[in-house]
């Protein structure tokens, strides 16, 4: 079975500063997606970026980008001048391609932005 | 962008009782999930629904949970006899044939 680990609860970064979300994963598949949920206190889940395990290349979406190391199985998130609405808490998530498609969370990471 | 609503948005209920959770799709789906966070916990899945039948389930969703689509359109999960195990926020999401699981507001449930 897969797992997802986001080995920090919570982390705080100045506003406009860059911080940077880590996710490992453990999988015996080759092929999968990779996925950055928030969560903000409304409680609502948001895509805020995916990732196909078969592409090379990392994927951005306007300040958020990511690390994606496909050998180390490391999946991190950068999110660059990070602003007040950016406050959440942030999940890593993995789907395999196969069966269901279920997808399979972390504990999530709590950013707090200083103003 | 798929729209999703859920009904109630807040429900408490007395232990023991059931409870019926709705997910409303605003156009046709292929593929429905229901997930649960118990507050301050990841989220977990609970199970998946595709051509009106259970594709997959874990290990929560035991025999007190059932889900159906009784009118083709809305999606249900139903607790029979909830505990207090059961309080948690419970998230329902589609797919079509992409990549992304499109998550509702979310149901919150409170057993008391």
């Amino acid at each position: 079975a897969q797992t997802v680990t986001q080995s920090q609860p919570e982390m705080s970064v100045q506003e406009a500063e860059t911080v940077t979300l880590s996710c490992t994963y453990d999988t015996s598949e080759s092929d999968y997606y990779l996925f950055w949920y928030k969560q903000p206190p409304s409680r609502q889940m948001i895509l805020v970026i995916r990732q196909e395990a078969y592409k090379q290349q990392n994927a951005t979406e306007n300040r958020f980008s990511v690390n994606f190391q496909k050998a180390a199985k490391s999946f991190s998130l950068k999110i660059s001048d990070s602003q007040l609405g950016d406050a959440a808490m942030y999940f890593c998530a993995y789907r395999s391609i196969q069966g269901a498609q279920k997808l399979v969370f972390g504990q999530g990471t709590r950013l707090t932005i200083n103003p | 962008e798929p729209e999703v609503t859920q009904t109630p948005s807040h429900q408490v209920t007395q232990m023991g009782q059931e409870v019926i959770l709705r997910c409303v799709p605003i156009s046709n789906h292929l593929y429905f999930y229901w997930y649960r966070q118990i507050l301050g916990q990841k989220v977990e899945f609970l199970v998946s629904f595709y051509n009106n039948e259970i594709s997959e389930k874990s290990e929560i969703f035991d025999d007190q949970f059932s889900v159906e689509r009784p009118d083709g359109s809305n999606f249900t999960l139903k607790i029979r006899s909830t505990k207090l195990e059961d309080s948690a926020m419970y998230f329902c999401a589609l797919r079509d044939r992409g990549y992304e699981q499109y998550f509702g507001p979310g149901t919150r449930l409170t057993v008391t």
